[in-house]
């Protein structure tokens, strides 16, 4: 299995609504997860089952879809927000994408 | 609050073997519904996982590093380790343990710090 994110990196500003994809290279229903890694940090689970919050994780992040599409969004990106972001399904992951400061 | 800790050298030689060890604080590895997994991570690259391995002793290995690596749990310790032989230039990276719930696609909800391992003469 593949994963597959895009964009691999991005530049927004604080208040922007940002939208992260994660296409698989076969079916996976909906057994994706999302983390958040900042530098020199170990990653965060933000999501699990596709669109499942972790406990603690700000309701502004958002997961959806199943199948081999899905996305990870941000309502209204936070200064602490700007970080790597990484889909994973079972032992893979995805190559990450990093979201910038604009 | 479960905590996990890396520890090991920092520094191994190329050929030799890389030896890493995570205690498990907070609660018990011996639970019901988990693996117990290493991740590394190569400087400014991604995640790759290395292995899993269940209380019980049913281990998974990434195919790319099967050959080379070596998971193992003791109960008694609440502690787990790695150990990959043979490494060169390509295996340092930042190591991490994690806990993987094995349900809803298996996902990693505890991670430790990580430990930088380099791989120089």
């Amino acid at each position: 299995i593949q994963l597959t994110q895009s964009p691999s990196s991005l530049s927004a500003s604080v208040g922007d609504r940002v939208t992260i994809t994660c296409r698989a290279s076969q079916g996976i229903s909906s057994y994706l997860a999302w983390y958040q890694q900042k530098p020199g940090k170990a990653p965060k689970l933000l999501m699990f089952a596709a669109s499942t919050l972790q406990s603690g994780v700000p309701s502004r992040f958002s997961g959806s879809g199943s199948g081999t599409e899905f996305t990870l969004s941000i309502s209204s990106l936070q200064p602490e927000d700007f970080a790597t972001y990484y889909c994973q399904h079972l032992g893979y992951f995805g190559q990450g994408t990093k979201v910038e400061i604009k | 609050q479960l905590q996990l800790q890396e520890s090991g050298p920092g520094l191994v030689k190329p050929s030799e073997t890389l030896s890493l060890t995570c205690s498990v604080s907070g609660g018990s590895i011996s639970s019901s519904g988990y693996f117990w997994i290493w991740v590394r991570q190569p400087p400014g690259k991604g995640l790759e996982w290395i292995a899993s391995i269940s209380y019980y002793g049913i281990t998974y290995y990434s195919a790319s590093l099967e050959s080379r690596v070596t998971i193992s749990v003791d109960t008694s310790t609440n502690e787990f380790s790695l150990k990959v032989r043979s490494v060169t230039a390509a295996d340092t990276a930042v190591y991490y343990c994690a806990r993987l719930r094995e349900t809803l696609g298996n996902y990693m909800d505890y991670w430790g710090q990580g430990t930088l391992v380099t791989v120089s003469s």
